[in-house]
């Protein structure tokens, strides 16, 4: 079955530092998206990337979708203690599918 | 607030109770989701709804029985758990196929004893 590997698992940064998480995906994905848990609570919707190749912005948040449709990155620039969190990756590869296959996430601290 | 509300959100039972976990969603959307967030596990994916009817069930064991009744309305009916079934169980809704964008509840943290 499809496999999403997500790294690095943990990421400890001083604020200011840049962060940047990493997806990998076993089979060609239809769409990944991106989702943020803060300490407590629930997964929340980023965004989704679609097209090969693709770059989307946030602020300091910049997204990709790799040209072969089976990676993905998360980078976060200058990072900021509210940006504390688990991020993870989820992919879904179309086909009529409900089915998202999340990544085990990376949990990122922000030492003030 | 996501739209999406989950009861209770926390739980704690014994192996031998019966208990059910709700999910409610006041977003239009016609596709539900349990999903189960063990300790350093992935999201696991439990079961799907779209328009009422299971289109998928990720060989999850016979004590998890879920139920919807209605396109905003999922059951999660539990039965006879292990402790290894301790967990945060979250309820998503989403508008259709192509897994569009998620929207979570906030889980419920159930403890089994």
């Amino acid at each position: 079955g499809q496999q999403v590997m997500q790294i690095p698992q943990y990421q400890h940064v001083q604020e200011g530092e840049d962060f940047t998480t990493y997806c990998n995906s076993s089979t060609t994905l239809s769409n990944i998206q991106w989702y943020k848990q803060r300490p407590g609570g629930h997964p929340v919707f980023l965004i989704q990337l679609v097209k090969s190749g693709e770059v989307k912005k946030q602020k300091r948040l910049t997204f990709q979708f790799g040209e072969a449709k089976k990676n993905s990155s998360l980078h976060i620039t200058a990072t900021q203690t509210t940006d504390v969190g688990t991020y993870f990756c989820a992919g879904n590869s179309g086909a009529g599918s409900y089915q998202l296959t999340f990544g085990k996430g990376t949990k990122l601290s922000v030492i003030p | 607030e996501t739209g999406v509300t989950q009861t209770p959100r926390h739980l704690v039972m014994g192996m031998t109770n019966k208990k059910s976990l709700k999910c409610e969603q006041h977003l239009g959307h016609n596709a539900m989701y349990w999903y189960k967030q063990s300790a350093k596990k992935p999201l696991e994916l439990m079961f799907v709804y779209s328009l009422e009817e299971r289109v998928e069930n990720n060989s999850v064991p016979s004590r998890f029985s879920p139920e919807c009744p209605n396109s905003s309305h999922l059951f999660l009916h539990l039965h006879t758990l292990q402790p290894e079934d301790s967990a945060l169980y979250l309820c998503a809704s989403s508008e259709g196929r192509w897994a569009t964008e998620a929207f979570f509840g906030q889980g419920t943290r159930l403890t089994v004893v």
